[in-house]
């Protein structure tokens, strides 16, 4: 285990539904981030979070939504998804303020359908 | 900012025969370069990682070579065995920025 966990590790969801990812590191680390992993872009850099502060938004469509109410946890909310949207969604988390590790969690795979 | 080219995107190779993915980087601020591993179904993992200051690493069958001037680093793997086989990421950063990861190399190790 690396320490970095998330929830659920399936999820298939309908165009007009809503639902939630959730990550949480157990390393104390001051920086999360969300990547978006599909065939076509095999590892998207979609958000970072620096001490709870977002720090980058790659260009990331408004239906995805994060929240990272503290250092520790990290979710990402999904509203009127699309199938292309179908993918494995990677949390990470690394620390910022010195040369090291970033550490995956095992990823959401989902499906939009 | 960083971009981060990664060739091969696909090698296939004889078990016991020598395997090398290479990459280059653009930010010649960044200092920090890490290599994972991603099996298939699985997250992830770092398997190696080089700061600037050093020239090459080596673990076991496993070694990277940095060309700070070159802007470009690799990944060596000797004696491969199938076990090797699976997606390899490299990634470049300047310590306190997030890393920029490559597209990737399918390792495929044939016995």
């Amino acid at each position: 285990e690396t320490g970095v966990t998330q929830t659920p590790r399936h999820l298939v969801m309908g165009m007009t539904n809503k639902k939630s990812l959730k990550c949480e590191q157990h390393l104390g680390h001051n920086a999360m981030y969300w990547y978006k992993q599909s065939a076509k872009k095999p590892l998207e850099l979609m958000f970072v979070y620096n001490f709870k502060e977002q720090t980058e938004n790659n260009s990331v469509p408004s239906r995805f939504s994060p929240e990272c109410p503290n250092s520790s946890h990290l979710f990402l909310h999904l509203h009127t998804l699309q199938p292309e949207d179908s993918a494995l969604y990677l949390c990470a988390s690394s620390q910022l303020d010195s040369v090291g590790e970033q550490y995956f969690g095992p990823g959401t795979r989902l499906t939009v359908t | 900012g960083e971009n981060v080219e990664q060739h091969p995107s696909t090698l296939s190779v004889q078990e016991g025969d020598s395997a090398v993915i290479k990459c280059t980087y653009s930010d010649s601020a960044s200092n920090y370069f890490p290599w994972y591993k991603q099996e298939l179904g699985k997250r992830p993992q770092l398997i190696i990682d080089i700061r600037s200051n050093v020239g090459e690493k080596k673990d076991q069958r496993i070694a990277v070579t940095l060309n700070k001037t070159a802007k470009h680093f690799s990944l060596h793997i000797t004696e491969t065995q199938p076990e090797d086989s699976a997606v390899y990421f490299c990634a470049a950063s300047k310590g306190n920025t997030p890393l920029v990861f490559g597209k990737g190399t399918r390792l495929s190790v044939i016995a």
